[in-house]
């Protein structure tokens, strides 16, 4: 039982490039978030998807695409990198939409120069 | 703007005391509520869960909420030297069923 697995680890975009970030949960959760940690600004929702099918914008959605493949799997794409997507990404998941106990993934570094 | 408020610290305890660690939260209408530990470079590790008044216990962790204060802590009794971690407390607003908002963290140094 892995329980939230991402990839890639670590990433260097070049201004203008695009990327997909992996997200993979084996816990049959409902529920699946991105998010974004940046120093002072805590972490922050990219995009959510509440169930298969579904997705739904968070607080910092500009930018960014998001794809809900399956229950499993879900990612997000970043269509033309900019310096500002400069962050360290984790993808979340949980068993129920309310109440809900988030479990997060290790995280993608990514720098984008 | 819903907002959770923590003392970014550090706060420094010595190994063996009591660590208290604080929350705020804007949203009166909050039902549920994180504590979160991570580690230098590492991701979140969910550590409690509250949603009603009071204190729960897990182990050497308390959470305490207040919702008429609009206030939640943790206390870590006999703090180790591998509790010191940045701390984040989330919560779950009213009307957003599926989305924390987190505070920035308290970063705790417990010492020897």
């Amino acid at each position: 039982n892995a329980g939230v697995t991402q990839t890639p680890k670590f990433q260097v975009l070049k201004t203008g490039q695009s990327m997909t970030l992996q997200c993979a949960q084996d816990m049959n959760h409902n529920s699946m978030y991105w998010y974004r940690q940046d120093p002072g600004m805590g972490l922050r929702l990219i995009y959510y998807s509440a169930s298969e099918g579904t997705t739904d914008k968070g607080e910092v959605p500009n930018g960014y695409n998001v794809s809900r493949l399956n229950k499993r799997e879900f990612s997000l794409r970043l269509e033309s990198a900019a310096p500002s997507q400069t962050s360290v990404y984790f993808c979340a998941s949980s068993a129920t939409v309310y109440p809900d106990e988030q479990y997060f993934g290790p995280g993608t570094r990514l720098t984008v120069t | 703007q819903k907002e959770v408020e923590q003392n970014s610290g550090p706060l420094s305890v010595p190994e063996g005391a009591i660590a208290s660690l604080n929350c705020t939260y804007s949203d009166r209408g909050s039902q549920s509520f994180f504590w979160y530990r991570q580690y230098s470079g590492k991701s979140p590790e969910l550590i409690m869960s509250i949603y009603s008044n009071g204190d729960k216990e897990d182990g050497r962790f308390t959470a305490q909420l207040n919702k008429a204060s609009q206030y939640v802590s943790l206390l870590i009794r006999d703090s180790q030297p591998s509790d010191s971690a940045t701390y984040l407390c989330a919560v779950i607003d009213t009307g957003t069923a599926s989305k924390l908002t987190f505070g920035t963290g308290t970063r705790l140094q417990v010492t020897l």
